[in-house]
């Protein structure tokens, strides 16, 4: 079946500008997670999800991040007045069910965002 | 706060020969670690996981062991080819059975000599 897709796979925007990166999970997962990687790095934990409801957002870096879920499959996240050391790339996670013990988290092929 | 880390961060094998991965994790109710490996400008691919009520895992030439008393967890690659040229991550989960949160480690660079 299809997997985590994501969009745009490219972006390239000016500081201060707003962006927007979308993300498909896999049908019928309840979990979703991003993070961002920057070059040589592991994925950093950004948000999680369960459904529509933002359970975590611990590792978003500043109120300039903003995620949401509003139907519980489809995520986008928000990038307000971006900033040059926003550039990285934004990756998606989504997992089945939820249930004690932990899921697999399947990832799309991420969002490269560049901030000029 | 909660850490993984990973060693080496670059490493270099004969075709043929074995390679080794390590990482050390902080958070004592990690319960479940994965590693994933990712090729230039793909995405992560799990190869294998690991959960705490088992010490060693093994599928093909891929296996993992575990020791929680120490709080590290190791990959292991036998008979290495080229296509397993990759960064490697490995990850722990944070907060126990009811969390859903892992925790990366920094990477392996793991290049295949012919």
């Amino acid at each position: 079946g299809a997997g985590v897709s994501q969009s745009p796979r490219y972006k390239v925007a000016k500081r201060g500008q707003d962006v927007a990166l979308r993300c498909d999970p896999i049908s019928g997962h309840v979990s979703l997670f991003w993070y961002q990687q920057a070059l040589g790095q592991g994925p950093e934990f950004l948000t999680y999800f369960q459904n529509e409801a933002q359970l975590d957002k611990s590792g978003l870096p500043s109120d300039r991040f903003f995620a949401e879920r509003p139907e519980g499959s489809v995520s986008t996240l928000k990038i307000q007045r971006t900033q040059q050391e926003d550039s990285a790339v934004y990756l998606c996670a989504s997992s089945p069910r939820d249930r004690r013990g932990q899921e697999t988290q399947y990832f799309g092929p991420g969002t490269r965002l560049l901030v000029l | 706060g909660e850490n993984v880390e990973q060693h080496p961060s670059t490493l270099s094998v004969q075709e043929g020969d074995s390679a080794v991965i390590k990482c050390t994790y902080s958070d004592s109710a990690s319960n479940y670690f994965p590693w994933y490996k990712q090729e230039l400008g793909k995405r992560p691919q799990l190869i294998i996981d690991i959960r705490s009520n088992v010490g060693e895992k093994k599928d093909q030439r891929i296996a993992v062991t575990l020791n929680k008393t120490a709080k590290h967890f190791s990959l292991h690659i036998t008979e290495t080819q080229p296509e397993d040229s990759a960064v490697y991550f490995c990850a722990a989960s944070i907060g126990g059975s009811s969390a859903s949160k892992i925790i990366f480690g920094s990477g392996t660079r793991l290049s295949i000599r012919p």
